[in-house]
């Protein structure tokens, strides 16, 4: 069945760049999810990308992915505190609606 | 546009009753999934409604079950709760449900069974 795996800590100092990244199993995955969770909340949609792309960038984030490797890494530039957050890269399950698998989550820490 | 509503932001029940969470899709969106999210499981699908029908559910106890009304929002309910159900529980909206389209979540439902 599908994985998705990422590294579960990553501190960075403030106005450095983050890079986050993640594995899964599904080549067949038409699109691949960024979402951003902060301490008490539900789960913001970051960013996505199609699975035809190997990289896109919006604004400060950039998403690059290696469909050989089944790789996928979100690069945030300028990091600033309120980027402080827990990151989770999610794939569709290949075999059902509107199921997402998720990996554990990257809990980013920025400090000064 | 509104985004997804959850009601109650928070809850606390002690293990044997049962509790209902209500979640309001975006204007719209058809499609409603649901997940627990724990600090030992993690993020974890439960079901997904499309259409007042349930298409997929997870790997679940029949404790838990849902349904969507005809304007779209859903509920889901757990029977004979356990201390292990206290989680957040995140439901999420998408246009149609297919591969390919975005879920948006909600703040989710914060579950305390004591």
């Amino acid at each position: 069945g599908e994985d998705v795996e990422q590294s579960l800590f990553l501190s960075v100092r403030e106005g450095d760049s983050s890079v986050i990244n993640c594995t899964y199993t599904d080549s067949s995955s038409t699109y691949l999810y960024w979402y951003k969770q902060e301490p008490g909340a539900g789960l913001q949609l970051l960013t996505y990308i199609f699975s035809n792309m190997d990289m896109k960038q919006d604004q400060r984030l950039t998403v690059l992915l290696n469909k050989k490797d089944k790789h996928l890494s979100l690069r945030i530039a300028d990091t600033q505190t309120g980027d402080s957050a827990i990151y989770f890269c999610a794939e569709p399950f290949s075999g059902g609606y509107n199921k997402l698998i998720f990996g554990a989550g990257t809990r980013l820490a920025v400090h000064p | 546009k509104a985004g997804v509503t959850q009601t109650p932001r928070y809850l606390i029940k002690t293990r044997g009753q049962q509790v209902t969470l209500s979640c309001s899709p975006i204007s719209g969106h058809r499609s409603v999934s649901w997940y627990q999210q724990t600090p030992g499981q993690g993020l974890q699908f439960l079901f997904e409604y499309f259409s007042e029908t349930q298409r997929n559910k997870g790997n679940f106890p029949g404790r838990f079950s849902g349904r969507q009304f005809s304007n779209s929002r859903s509920e889901m309910n757990v029977s004979t709760l356990e201390l292990g159900d206290s989680a957040l529980y995140l439901c999420a909206s998408s246009s149609w449900g297919g591969n390919g389209d975005t879920q948006y979540f909600g703040p989710g439902t914060r579950l305390t069974v004591l």
